[in-house]
């Protein structure tokens, strides 16, 4: 089935620091989605992306929709220890197909 | 708060067992999906509802079974249950059935199987 590939794994950076994570695939998707997770609880909606090429900002986060459409990146700009916790990514193959997920990235930050 | 609700937060039950996890999506919400989330798998679709019928499947297991009420609310039904069912289960809940885009997640049911 459709992959999504998430790296990278886990990052311990400086507070204070920007961060940069992405989710690449070989397949085409037309939807993609950035989620945070903090534990014990639910994944949160960060940003979504409808089109190839998108930019799009919440506070310090901002995400790119990729142009090729296989694949997506995820900035967040001078990181705070609450944003602590795991990012995942999600895409959509098309309309009525569900979610694929990727791995997760596990960020911990160093105040 | 995301507005999904999730009831029980906890679960302990023994191998052999059946549970039952119950979910309200968002209010207007018309879809639940559920997932199961584990340390090795991560997090895994089992099942979409939209408006009270099954709209598709993912993983999940022959053990499992799902229904959404009138009222719009699901319940997911783990039979049998084994040590590898112990996990995460969340539902989440968009407004629409087919673009499964915005989803939004209940804070989960932590399942352990002893």
């Amino acid at each position: 089935g459709q992959q999504l590939n998430q790296s990278p794994q886990s990052m311990f950076i400086q507070e204070g620091e920007d961060v940069s994570m992405n989710c690449t695939s070989s397949s085409i998707f037309n939807t993609w989605l950035w989620y945070k997770q903090e534990p014990g609880e639910g994944p949160v909606l960060l940003i979504a992306l409808y089109k190839a090429g998108e930019l799009t900002s919440n506070g310090r986060l901002t995400a790119q929709f990729g142009i090729t459409r296989k694949d997506s990146f995820l900035n967040i700009s001078a990181s705070i220890p609450s944003d602590v916790g795991i990012y995942f990514c999600a895409g959509q193959l098309s309309y009525g197909n569900k979610l694929v997920f990727g791995a997760g990235t596990i960020l911990r930050v160093k105040s | 708060d995301s507005g999904v609700t999730q009831t029980p937060k906890h679960l302990i039950t023994a191998t052999g067992q059946r549970v039952t996890l119950r979910c309200s999506p968002r209010s207007g919400d018309l879809s639940v999906y559920w997932y199961q989330q584990s340390l090795d798998q991560g997090l895994q679709f089992l099942i979409q509802y939209y408006n009270g019928e099954e709209r598709a499947k993912g993983n999940i297991l022959e053990r499992f079974s799902a229904q959404q009420f009138p009222d719009l609310h699901s319940e997911l039904n783990l039979s049998s249950l084994e040590l590898g069912d112990s996990a995460l289960y969340f539902c989440a809940s968009s407004v629409d059935g087919g673009t499964f885009y915005e989803q939004y997640f209940g804070p989960g049911t932590r399942l352990t199987v002893t």
